[in-house]
C-alpha cells in the first residue's frame, strides 16, 4: 500500500468554526508533512513530524495546530481561520533514512484537502 | 520560503517533442527531487538525484545536477499528451526540510 489518504477532500468552513484535516499512511513512514498550496504556486512547507515529534514548524500561525497521535496518523486542527487561508492542504510521508547522510527518500503525497474559508 | 526558481514558467510543445525544464536553487542540498502535479491534485514523485550524482535516468526522464552552479534540469523525451502537468523541483537541505521551486507548467498538444 503506497497510499497517503487525506480526508475530507473538500471543506468549507466559517471563520469561527473549528475543523480538522486528517491524513493516514500505512507504509511505515516515520516522517510526515503538512504543506499548503495556493493556486498556481508551489507547495509551502508548514510542519514536519519525525517519529511522532514535531521537528519543523515554519512559523505557521497558531490558528493551525498539528497533531501526530501515532505513526500512521497526522491531523491538522483549524480554528479561527481567515479567508486568505483558503488553499489546497497536502499531507506527505517519507522514510526517515539517515539524516546525516542525506538519505531521505521520496515523499508520497495525498490528494489534498481543498479548503475554503468563508 | 521558496528555495529556487524554475524556468520556463510555462512550456507548450507538440506530442513527440522533448521538453526541458530547469531548476536553480540557493543553498547546499542533500538531494534534489522532481515531482509532477496534475490539475491541483497530489504530487507524484518522479526521480531523486543525490548531491554526489550528476545524472540519472528513469524511463523517458533524464535529470542532471550541477552542484557548482546550483542547478538541475529535467528532460522528458518523446512527450505525450498525458505528460501535461506542472513539474516542480524540490530540494532537501537536511532535517527533512524539503522546499519546492516555483514550477513549470507543461502543455503537450496532441
Amino acid at each position: 500500500d503506497t497510499e497517503v489518504t487525506q480526508t475530507p477532500k473538500h471543506l468549507v468552513m466559517g471563520m469561527t468554526n473549528k475543523k480538522s484535516l486528517k491524513c493516514e499512511q500505512h507504509m511505515g513512514h516515520r516522517a510526515m508533512y503538512w504543506y499548503k498550496q495556493k493556486a498556481k504556486k508551489p507547495p509551502e512547507l508548514m510542519f514536519v513530524y519525525s517519529y511522532e515529534k514535531l521537528s519543523i514548524n515554519e512559523s505557521v500561525p497558531s490558528r493551525f495546530s498539528p497533531e501526530c497521535p501515532n505513526s500512521s496518523l497526522l491531523n491538522l486542527h483549524l480554528h479561527a481561520l481567515q479567508p486568505e487561508d483558503s488553499a489546497l492542504y497536502l499531507c506527505a510521508s517519507s522514510q526517515t533514512g539517515t539524516q546525516k547522510k542525506g538519505m531521505n527518500t521520496e515523499a508520497f503525497f495525498g490528494q489534498g484537502t481543498r479548503l475554503t474559508v468563508v | 520560503s521558496q528555495q529556487g526558481e524554475e524556468d520556463p514558467q510555462a512550456l507548450s510543445i507538440q506530442e513527440g517533442e522533448n521538453a526541458t525544464m530547469n531548476c536553480s536553487y540557493k543553498t547546499s542540498i542533500n538531494n534534489l527531487q522532481w515531482y509532477r502535479q496534475n490539475s491541483g491534485r497530489g504530487l507524484v514523485h518522479l526521480i531523486l538525484i543525490r548531491s554526489n550524482e550528476r545524472e540519472k535516468h528513469s524511463g523517458r526522464l533524464r535529470v542532471t545536477l550541477d552542484t557548482s552552479k546550483k542547478s538541475s534540469s529535467l528532460l522528458i523525451t518523446a512527450s505525450r499528451a498525458a505528460d501535461t502537468a506542472s513539474y516542480f523541483c524540490a530540494t532537501e537541505t537536511g532535517g527533512f526540510k524539503t522546499i519546492f521551486g516555483a514550477g513549470t507548467r507543461l502543455f503537450v498538444k496532441a
